[in-house]
């Protein structure tokens, strides 16, 4: 059984760090094909894909944010991580992790964890 | 980065109608089309991907299309259950890139 699960500080202030994890069970991050993204989705509104990592490391962001952003994951392949600079409200959003395997649409998705950006 | 262009923003059908809504996307992304539906609260679920095949577990009257870079999704006889916000999302390039999506509602 595949599953996600987004952890996050819940609440920040402007000008700090973002620091998200996805969890994950029932598959590996090393099988060949696979691949986490991150997307968001500010209340009310559409989807944004962040940023992806793949099972061979290789790591692929939105051009728009790309200078914010840092995907990684651990060595036994079992969480992917989001590390987002600079925050501002704007950021503000639920936050999700999502699976994609030999190809580019999400499978399976996290529950979602909501972020909130204020002083 | 390409742009999906979705319509309606939203759309009321009633229960037994057939409703569809539809993706353009800015350049050709060869089929690699994806809809998804999201009720309140919840996460996306997958329903289409590759423009018409149809995810595991998805009821069959949930359908899939495309006509050059014209995406379409059709839901024949609606049931209470299909209100809920449904994206495209072309999976052809990134960044990944998903419509403003179509809210539903079942009269």
């Amino acid at each position: 059984q595949v599953t996600l699960k987004e952890s996050g500080p819940g609440m920040l202030q402007p000008s700090k760090t973002l620091s998200l994890t996805c969890s994950f069970s029932g598959f590996s991050l090393s099988t060949s094909g696979m691949v986490v993204s991150w997307i968001r989705q500010p209340s009310g509104k559409s989807l944004e894909w962040l940023a992806a990592i793949d099972w061979d490391g290789d790591k692929y962001y939105n051009p728009s944010l790309k200078s914010r952003l840092t995907v990684s994951k651990n060595t036994s392949n079992t969480q992917v991580f989001l590390k987002i600079t600079s925050v501002d409200i704007a950021d503000t959003a639920t936050y999700y992790c999502a699976r994609a395997y030999n190809s580019g649409y999400a499978d399976y998705w996290g529950q979602g964890v909501m972020v909130t950006v204020s002083s | 980065d390409i742009q999906m262009t979705q319509s309606p923003a939203s759309l009321s059908a009633s229960l037994g109608e057939t409703v569809t809504i539809e993706c353009l996307a800015s350049e050709d992304i060869y089929s690699n089309l994806a809809w998804y539906q999201q009720k309140p609260g919840k996460s996306p679920q997958l329903l289409i991907y590759d423009a018409s095949s149809l995810q595991d577990g998805v009821p069959s009257r949930f359908s899939g299309s495309e006509s050059g870079t014209q995406y379409s999704l059709e839901i024949n006889s609606l049931q209470s259950e299909d209100a809920a916000t449904y994206f495209c999302q072309q999976h052809h390039d990134y960044p990944f890139t998903f419509g403003s999506g179509t809210k539903l509602e079942i009269k």
